[in-house]
């Protein structure tokens, strides 16, 4: 099983660009998350998923959109890039009540 | 603001001893988990704990839960050099839809 899939595990972007952050899980999980971690830092929670059509903001949603039209794919848009959303993401799905089964992270660099 | 503080944030042990680290948090949940983060990697799961639940064991793993303190800790018994890793608690509040609330985490060194 490959579990949850993230791409691309490095970006470069300029400040300014969109770009699309993709999570694909082959375990038919319903839920879903992404969260991105700062140096030294826990992970925090930027928008989740409980089934396919259905999202919802987290701790730090502002500057990324997100959509669910399958029960695999989960991707992440940032809008407009900042260097602020410099950071390594990560995608996350969990079937209740096990923990849940994290992707290898995607690093992003905005210049 | 996150729900979970690691105690210590780092901690640095000989081979075969064991490591303990604390975890506390503010409100009420429904299980608290831990985490473990090789440097550059993906968070593993290693253990859940459920609100009504007092200690799980898995292999060299404890975990104690208290909620009347609102702490978790995690015992790692003879350590070895492969335990080397960043270790995060983790809740799930009663309300919300599975979402992970992280801490900062304990950074973990054992010395050959």
């Amino acid at each position: 099983n490959a579990g949850v899939t993230q791409t691309p595990k490095f970006q470069v972007l300029k400040t300014g660009q969109s770009m699309t952050l993709q999570c694909a899980q082959d375990m038919n999980h319903e839920y879903m998350s992404w969260y991105r971690q700062d140096p030294g830092m826990g992970l925090r929670l930027i928008h989740y998923s409980v089934g396919a059509g259905i999202t919802d903001q987290g701790e730090v949603p502002n500057g990324y959109n997100v959509s669910r039209s399958t029960t695999e794919d989960f991707p992440l848009r940032l809008l407009s890039a900042a260097p602020s959303q410099t950071s390594v993401y990560f995608c996350a799905s969990i079937e209740p009540p096990y923990g849940y089964t994290f992707g290898s992270g995607t690093r992003l660099t905005v210049v | 603001s996150q729900q979970g503080e690691e105690d210590p944030q780092a901690l640095s042990i000989q081979e075969g001893e064991n490591a303990t680290m604390n975890c506390s948090y503010k409100t009420s949940i429904n299980n608290l988990q831990w985490y473990r983060q090789n440097s550059g990697r993906g968070l593993v799961h290693l253990i859940l704990i459920r609100s009504n639940e007092r200690e799980k064991h898995s292999g060299r793993l404890r975990v104690t839960l208290d909620t009347s303190k609102k702490s978790s800790s995690l015992l790692i018994t003879a350590s070895r050099a492969a335990d080397t890793a960043s270790y995060f608690c983790a809740t799930v509040l009663i309300q919300g839809a599975q979402k992970l609330v992280f801490g900062q985490g304990t950074r973990l060194t054992i010395n050959p």
